[in-house]
């Protein structure tokens, strides 16, 4: 299976400050179809998680610009350019390009404000 | 709006069965895969299995630690996916998410329900 390894584990960001975080995958993400199967996912206390970005770089529905997502391959980012309150819980990264075995996450970042 | 509702959760022996709902709106559910998810207390997500649609012969998909023990099935007249667990371990204990497969892969949850499983 493909493991997922995200850094840090934990950041804590002054309100309007930017934050990154890494996710690495032990395999390529590359299909042969042209596309990478990285997504980005962010869980908010005592809720279930949500679509942040889909295959590497793309915002999903309703999702502020102020949340980007990069890296091909192996490597790749999340970055959001100034943190606010509301951007506070864990965020997964998560790749699904085979299936079997099947999607496999990160250990998850947790985002908390200083 | 999308929405997942799961149900049926809560306490059962190391052993036993249960069988989890997800009843889904606000979408065509039988255009869609589904998965189910899970999330161990304080712990991080877990892929558990999928359902394909109709277009896909309802085809199947399970993660390895659940396979044979776990069967996806879903009801699209009833716009409901199903999670039939059995042999359940303490291991299985877990918030059970219910998501919907979109053209952007997983990309709605439900709030989930939680399965306990203990002596």
């Amino acid at each position: 299976d493909i493991v997922m390894t995200q850094t840090p584990l934990s950041l804590s960001v002054t309100p309007g400050q930017p934050a990154s975080i890494s996710c690495k995958s032990s395999q390529s993400l590359l299909h042969s179809d042209g596309k990478t199967y990285l997504y980005w996912y962010l869980q908010k206390p005592g809720q279930p998680p949500q679509l942040l970005i889909y295959e590497v770089s793309n915002r999903f529905s309703g999702v502020p610009d102020r949340f980007s997502g990069s890296g091909s391959g192996t490597d790749f980012t999340l970055k959001i350019s100034r943190v606010e309150a509301e951007d506070v819980g864990v965020y997964y990264c998560m790749q699904s390009i085979q299936l079997p075995p099947g999607p496999t996450f990160g250990q998850g970042t947790k985002l908390e404000i200083k | 709006e999308v929405q997942l509702v799961e149900s049926g959760g809560g306490l059962v022996q190391p052993g036993g069965s249960l069988r989890l709902s997800c009843a889904a709106s606000g979408f065509t559910f039988s255009d869609h895969y589904m998965d189910w998810v899970r999330q161990a207390p304080g712990k991080g997500l877990e892929w558990v299995g999928r359902t394909r649609n109709k277009a896909n012969s309802y085809t199947t998909e399970y993660a390895a630690s659940v396979k044979g023990r776990f069967t996806i099935s879903r009801d699209d007249s009833k716009n409901s996916l199903y999670l039939q667990m059995n042999s359940l371990k303490t291991e299985d204990t877990a918030v059970y998410y219910c998501a919907r497969v979109g053209r952007y892969d997983i990309d709605y949850w439900g709030q989930g329900t939680l399965v306990t499983v203990s002596s």
